[in-house]
């Protein structure tokens, strides 16, 4: 079975502030992943994926994430964060032997102050 | 045209009626997926369809019964729900349902029972 941990549930930040936000995954094989965003009213939006190659992936909006094996995490990174990313961020995995069922993490509300 | 539409954007229903969920893709994806967001929390899986048929039904109640009448449009009939059903249901789809196809989802209905 694959699951999703996101240890922060909610993270207040000032604006320019630097951002990271854990995602650590538990599946027994190769892995997708993938960070979507979720705006006040708004519907589901994918920031960024991982598949395979570059572990360090970028996404819109200036976010980025990294992709470390050895740890099993994807951690989301934006080096200075602006009022208009308060959202709620949730990493998801799909496992290679799971075919179109992806699992969702709880989900990390951030609120950025202006 | 990267859009997934869902019509209504918000439904009130008894608990005796019966009641449908629309949703509705134009890019050519031939997988289809329901999910459940209650509020503050990540979405379920409910059900996928690949290729107009049902492939994962995520051990739904039968009160939720689904139905993907051709690739573009996926449906989902509500019957006898119960108030804890209230939620954000969400569509989805993407082009295949392989593990590395990223998933669009629509705007969500929400749903309330009485």
């Amino acid at each position: 079975a694959q699951s999703v941990s996101q240890h922060n549930h909610h993270v207040i930040l000032s604006e320019a502030a630097s951002l990271e936000l854990g995602c650590n995954y538990s599946y027994g094989g190769t892995v997708n992943l993938f960070w979507y965003v979720q705006y006040p009213g708004q519907h589901l939006q994918l920031l960024l994926k991982y598949f395979s190659g570059d572990p360090l992936v970028k996404g819109i909006k200036g976010f980025e994430a990294e992709f470390i094996k050895s740890k099993f995490s994807f951690n989301l990174r934006k080096p200075s964060v602006q009022w208009s990313d308060t959202a709620e961020y949730f990493c998801a995995v799909k496992g290679l032997t799971n075919a179109g069922k992806s699992t969702f993490g709880d989900g990390t509300t951030l609120t950025v102050k202006p | 045209d990267t859009e997934v539409t869902q019509t209504p954007k918000h439904l009130v229903m008894g608990m005796t009626n019966k009641k449908s969920l629309k949703c509705e893709q134009h890019m050519g994806h031939r997988a289809m997926y329901w999910y459940k967001q209650k509020a503050k929390k990540p979405p379920e899986l409910m059900f996928v369809y690949s290729y107009e048929k049902l492939s994962i039904n995520e051990s739904v109640p039968s009160r939720f019964s689904p139905e993907c009448p051709n690739s573009s449009l996926l449906n989902l009939h509500l019957h006898a729900l119960q108030p804890e059903d209230s939620a954000l249901y969400l569509c989805a789809s993407s082009q295949a349902p392989g593990s590395t196809d990223t998933q669009y989802f629509g705007p969500g209905t929400r749903l309330t029972v009485l």
